[in-house]
């Protein structure tokens, strides 16, 4: 069993849609969770960081923390074809500057 | 805008030949920088941990005969694989961690082609 599990998708969904996108873990030493956005070709560009269980905010999108069920989400409101692209999540124990561990990614793609 | 930056973009070689890849911190040190490869399709892999002033530590079944990696300077990280072949052509990432705020972030990458 992976430590994090992703549904890799594809995911598909019309313009103006909410988007979920869900990651499980395993490892409860996990404390720092974030989600980055991967364009083809492209390095991850960070979306969201997240610190503990809890949620955040930042425009269209939120992030939502859940240690208890070591679930993790990311929700795009609104979402633009611009949105199109794989979305990582990555998660990472409290050690000075530890190694991330991925999921798999998720592919987005927004149609018009 | 970009925070880590990585030079080249993409980068065609010989087979035998080595080639260097540059990972810079724009506007922050950073002590630990992290080096992965990433096939099509495919999630990253880590191939190793480059501390500042110290050796990198490798992954398992990472070479580091033939990845080299050099951390001189708290803005500075290089790549240099060795005596390249056609397998490994790949897309090389690095990241870099920011202390303030706690936060890792990335390189734009670099296409490695071997020919």
């Amino acid at each position: 069993q992976k430590e994090v599990e992703q549904d890799p998708g594809p995911l598909s969904v019309p313009e103006g849609a909410i988007v979920s996108l869900n990651c499980t873990y395993s490892n409860s030493a996990f404390q720092y969770f974030m989600w980055y956005r991967q364009y083809s070709r492209k390095g991850p560009e960070l979306l969201m960081y997240t610190y503990s269980s809890g949620n955040k905010e930042d425009g269209r999108f939120t992030a939502q923390v859940d240690k208890s069920s070591k679930y993790i989400s990311l929700f795009i409101r609104d979402s633009q074809p611009s949105d199109s692209a794989t979305y990582l999540c990555a998660m990472r124990n409290t050690g000075t500057a530890s190694k991330l561990t991925f999921g798999t990614g998720t592919r987005l793609q927004v149609t018009l | 805008g970009a925070v880590v930056s990585q030079h080249p973009s993409w980068v065609i070689c010989k087979s035998g030949t080595s080639v260097k890849i540059e990972c810079r911190s724009l506007d922050f040190q950073a002590t630990t920088m992290f080096w992965y490869r990433q096939f099509p399709k495919q999630s990253l892999m880590l191939m190793a941990t480059s501390n500042e002033g110290s050796k990198a530590t490798y992954e398992q079944g990472v070479e580091k005969d033939k990845f080299l990696i050099n951390h001189a300077s708290l803005t500075l990280s290089t790549l240099t694989v060795t005596s390249a072949h056609p397998e490994d052509s790949s897309f090389y990432i690095c990241s870099a961690f920011r202390t303030h705020g706690n936060t890792i972030y990335f390189g734009e990458g670099s296409w490695l082609t071997v020919v």
